[in-house]
């Protein structure tokens, strides 16, 4: 079945380090990836994807993530943190021909000053 | 640019009532969907349209229905509410024949089942 894999519940980083949000995914077929993230009572903002060619991609805010087939790994980076970044970052795969799309169990963000 | 729009924003129910909640997808978007997310829960999966046909359907109860309309936008119908329907519930959109995987979302309809 195809499942999307957050291990990573909560992290906290501080302000101006780097950060690495890790997903791992499960799909036979090749994946279309993505990642979003949402605020506190806010929506779904998409972040980047990942769907052929290129496997490190970029993204809005700084935010870049690296697509590796063999690991089926999908993990999210952004070499410098802002407090505006504390969120939930939400990994999601495509699947199925109307690429409905599997979501991970969220990590939370926390960036301290 | 324009993005999927949902109304209304919030609302506020009584167990057993019914709530209609709409979308309007970002226009020449030929599929929408919706996702139920709960709190602090990931979103789940409810139902897609192309081209106003159901082309999926996911953890949709029978007390819920959705359609999609000539014009594209869609309504969710959700009858019989209980206390755990309360959850934020985004629609979803993206462009099947125009190649596009990317799905864009709403801000998400807030509905508090009391």
């Amino acid at each position: 079945a195809q499942s999307v894999t957050q291990p990573d519940i909560h992290i906290t980083v501080s302000e101006g380090a780097s950060l690495e949000l890790r997903c791992n995914y499960s799909y036979g077929a090749t994946p279309y990836l993505f990642w979003y993230v949402q605020s506190p009572g806010q929506g779904l903002q998409l972040l980047l994807k990942y769907f052929s060619g290129d496997t490190l991609v970029q993204g809005i805010k700084g935010f870049e993530a690296e697509f590796k087939r063999s690991q089926s790994s999908f993990n999210l980076r952004k070499p410098s943190v802002h407090w505006s970044d504390a969120a939930e970052y939400f990994c999601a795969v495509a699947v199925g021909a109307t690429n409905k799309l599997i979501f991970g169990t969220g990590t939370l963000l926390a960036v301290q000053p | 640019a324009a993005g999927v729009i949902q109304s209304p924003r919030h609302l506020i129910k009584e167990k057993r009532e019914t709530a209609t909640l709409k979308c309007y997808p970002i226009p020449r978007h030929d599929t929408v969907y919706w996702y139920q997310q709960g709190p602090g829960q990931d979103p789940q999966f409810l139902i897609s349209f192309y081209e106003k046909m159901q082309s999926d359907k996911g953890s949709i109860p029978d007390r819920f229905s959705a359609q999609q309309f000539s014009d594209y936008h869609s309504e969710l119908n959700m009858s019989s509410l209980e206390l755990g329907d309360s959850a934020l519930y985004f629609c979803a959109s993206s462009s099947r024949t125009a190649g596009g995987n990317t799905i864009y979302f709403g801000e998400g309809s807030w509905l508090t089942v009391v």
